[in-house]
């Protein structure tokens, strides 16, 4: 089993929908995580970190169950420019590397 | 965050031969990482470069096939030894405060193609 799992999609959505990507992590002593975006053919750049208690940034929300071991990214109002790979990220130690999913692929259009 | 450099940016090499990349941060950084991300695939970690000692390698890598250095906090090399097609990807340097600050940040990357 891959300690981060995502589904690949691609998500195909229309400009102003409403997006969630889901991600499954394996290790429950994960203690840090993460979602990365990452545009074609560049690095991954973070977007936000994610907590228990929930965090939004203007049209994200990133949301942690650590019980289910679940992290979800919530998008609204989808623009066209949002159309990246988000990547899934988990993090264990202290001092460690972090572990990406696959990522999940979104293509918003006009 | 952290502003990181990664020399070259792209190169085309033959096989059996060796390229060195160097990745360049902007402060001193108690961590840093070099991945690598196949073509449509996510990032697999290579190894972690510690700063005057040997790299941590990930299971599937070893140091005679990449060796890294980092003579400092701010500098790593990652050289892609007696290279063949497979090694063909994009690899990445990152970096990281550590210590409870654990967000990373990365290089542009290194593309590499190899004949």
């Amino acid at each position: 089993r891959k300690e981060v799992e995502q589904d690949p999609g691609p998500f195909n959505v229309p400009e102003g929908a409403t997006v969630a990507f889901n991600c499954t992590y394996s290790n429950s002593a994960s203690q840090s995580f993460f979602w990365y975006r990452q545009d074609c053919r560049k690095e991954p750049k973070l977007l936000m970190s994610v907590y228990s208690s929930g965090n939004e940034d203007g049209r994200f929300t990133a949301q942690l169950n650590r019980a289910s071991q679940y992290i979800s990214l919530l998008i609204r109002d989808s623009k066209l420019s949002d159309s990246a790979t988000y990547l899934c990220v988990a993090h264990g130690q202290a001092g460690t590397a972090l572990i990406f999913g696959k990522g999940t692929t979104l293509s918003v259009s006009s | 965050s952290a502003v990181i450099s990664q020399k070259p940016s792209r190169d085309i090499c033959q096989r059996g031969t060796s390229l060195t990349i160097q990745c360049q941060v902007d402060s001193q950084v108690t961590m840093m990482f070099w991945y690598r991300q196949q073509p449509g695939q996510s990032l697999t970690l290579i190894a972690t470069a510690n700063q005057g000692s040997e790299a941590t390698y990930e299971s599937g890598f070893v140091i005679d096939k990449f060796p890294i250095s980092r003579p400092n906090l701010t500098f790593s090399t990652l050289t892609v030894s007696n290279m063949s097609p497979e090694d063909s990807s994009i690899y990445l340097c990152s970096a990281g405060q550590g210590g409870g600050q654990e967000t990373q940040y990365f290089g542009p990357g290194t593309r590499l193609l190899v004949l």
